[in-house]
């Protein structure tokens, strides 16, 4: 089976730069994608990391060491709108399936 | 496009009492899976679909019954509702390629056994 650990709370004060973890367990792992939900929303996607390295799309990076199981998340110039929760999820299987971490949840203070 | 659309959106039953959800995509997306989500977790995958006609089982099938008769289209059955059931059911789309990484998500539907 797939276990995925991240953190469960984090908080930053606006303007700061914060790093969510997440370390997995999987057979068939094909990449670690990370999804942004807010209170009441749906999930949205972030990033995709399949290959070892650093992706960076905005204020937003994300990180993978396929050696280490282990990824992050690296959010910069934090905005009060980034108050939401963060997933990390595997991509196994030839059919995309993914399994999900239990979420770390981001609170952004003035 | 109005992407990955759920309905309903909030529904109540009774333990027993059967319902379907409705998918339904306007992207043309070969994939489409099921979630649910409860306090405090991440989404567990139900079932999934790699194209019409076709269905398997995820991580929490158990309960739930789907059907892809349609590309555009996909449902979730719960024949006798159970209190444990009690959650919020997502859906999601992708397209095919190693490139398309992205899954879309609908809005959600909370739905509540008593």
């Amino acid at each position: 089976g797939q276990s995925l650990e991240q953190p469960s709370e984090v908080t930053a004060v606006e303007g700061a730069i914060v790093q969510i973890n997440c370390t997995y367990q999987t057979s068939g792992f094909y990449g670690l994608s990370w999804y942004q939900q807010h209170d009441g929303g749906a999930p949205t996607f972030l990033s995709y990391n399949a290959l070892d390295g650093l992706e960076e799309t905005g204020r937003f990076s994300s990180f993978l060491s396929r050696s280490d199981s282990y990824g992050y998340l690296l959010l910069q110039e934090l905005q009060m709108k980034d108050s939401a929760s963060y997933f990390c999820a595997v991509r196994t299987g030839t059919a995309s399936k993914l399994t999900f971490g239990t979420g770390t949840r981001l609170q952004v203070t003035l | 496009n109005a992407g990955v659309t759920q309905t309903p959106k909030f529904r109540v039953l009774k333990t027993g009492q059967s319902m379907t959800l409705l998918c339904a995509q306007d992207m043309n997306h070969e994939y489409m899976y099921w979630y649910r989500q409860d306090p405090g977790m991440g989404l567990r995958l139900i079932h999934y679909s790699v194209g019409e006609g076709t269905t398997a089982k995820g991580e929490v099938p158990d309960g739930y019954n789907v059907s892809r008769l349609k590309k555009q289209n996909f449902l979730l059955g719960l024949e006798s509702a159970a209190p444990s059931q009690t959650s919020v059911y997502f859906c999601a789309s992708r397209t095919t390629g190693s490139s398309y990484n992205e899954q879309f998500f609908g809005p959600g539907t909370r739905l509540t056994v008593l």
